[in-house]
């Protein structure tokens, strides 16, 4: 079974507050990915990983940012939360050797 | 690039029917291709993935997913609809065992009526 953790599952905060979402793994995956999907829509890429300080944008443009410092942990932050980033964060990992992307099991994030 | 599209955004079939859920995609190179599920409030789950062995691919709870390159196509298919199977679908293509990253389809929502 896939090990991949997010923290927290649920998140409601104020306008204007920073805010980190976690995500860890302890299966050594070189690659990490954030996604971040609307309620019942489709998954867009937001930043991705190939290994330890390595991180890109994908393909919807995000304010958020990423760091890869350790190979197990990829946390995402928002400097400055705005009610237009309300939605769920999804985290993902997959080696070279393995074919197919695990998945956390997401934060919901609601901005107020 | 690699691109996914799944046809119809929404598919409702009664319990013990046949669930069918069209995926095609387009692939510049042999593609890997993947089956996810996702339930309420979760993450995906893995249902099946086609890694250019067999062309028919069986995974978990009773899903089966057939790879027709003349058609690019990896449509998801059970024989018998269960009300656990109600969820949304994912349809996603990898260029490949180097392949970076992912692309999605936008998703199929089942629904099972009683």
């Amino acid at each position: 079974e896939a090990d991949i953790y997010q923290t927290p599952r649920y998140l409601v905060i104020g306008t204007g507050k920073k805010i980190t979402l976690e995500c860890s793994q302890t299966m050594g995956h070189d690659k990490m990915y954030w996604y971040q999907q609307d309620p019942g829509m489709e998954l867009h890429l937001i930043h991705y990983s190939y290994g330890v300080n390595s991180t890109e944008k994908g393909d919807l443009s995000s304010e958020s940012t990423v760091s890869r410092i350790r190979t197990e942990h990829f946390p995402l932050t928002l400097e400055s939360a705005r009610p237009s980033h309300t939605s769920q964060y999804l985290c993902a990992s997959r080696n070279d050797r393995n074919t197919e992307a695990f998945f956390g099991q997401g934060t919901r994030l609601t901005v107020v | 690039a690699q691109s996914v599209t799944q046809l119809g955004s929404h598919v409702s079939v009664s319990e013990g029917a046949l669930v069918l859920l069209r995926c095609n995609y387009s692939s510049s190179v042999p593609p890997y291709l993947f089956w996810y599920v996702q339930y309420p409030n979760q993450g995906l789950q893995l249902l099946l993935k086609y890694t250019s062995a067999a062309t028919l691919v069986k995974g978990i709870n009773g899903f089966e997913a057939e790879f027709k390159k003349s058609e690019t196509s990896f449509h998801l298919t059970k024989p018998s609809a269960h009300m656990s199977d109600a969820a949304e679908y994912f349809c996603a293509v990898s260029d490949g065992i180097y392949g970076q990253n992912f692309v999605f389809g936008p998703g199929t929502r089942l629904s099972v009526l009683p």
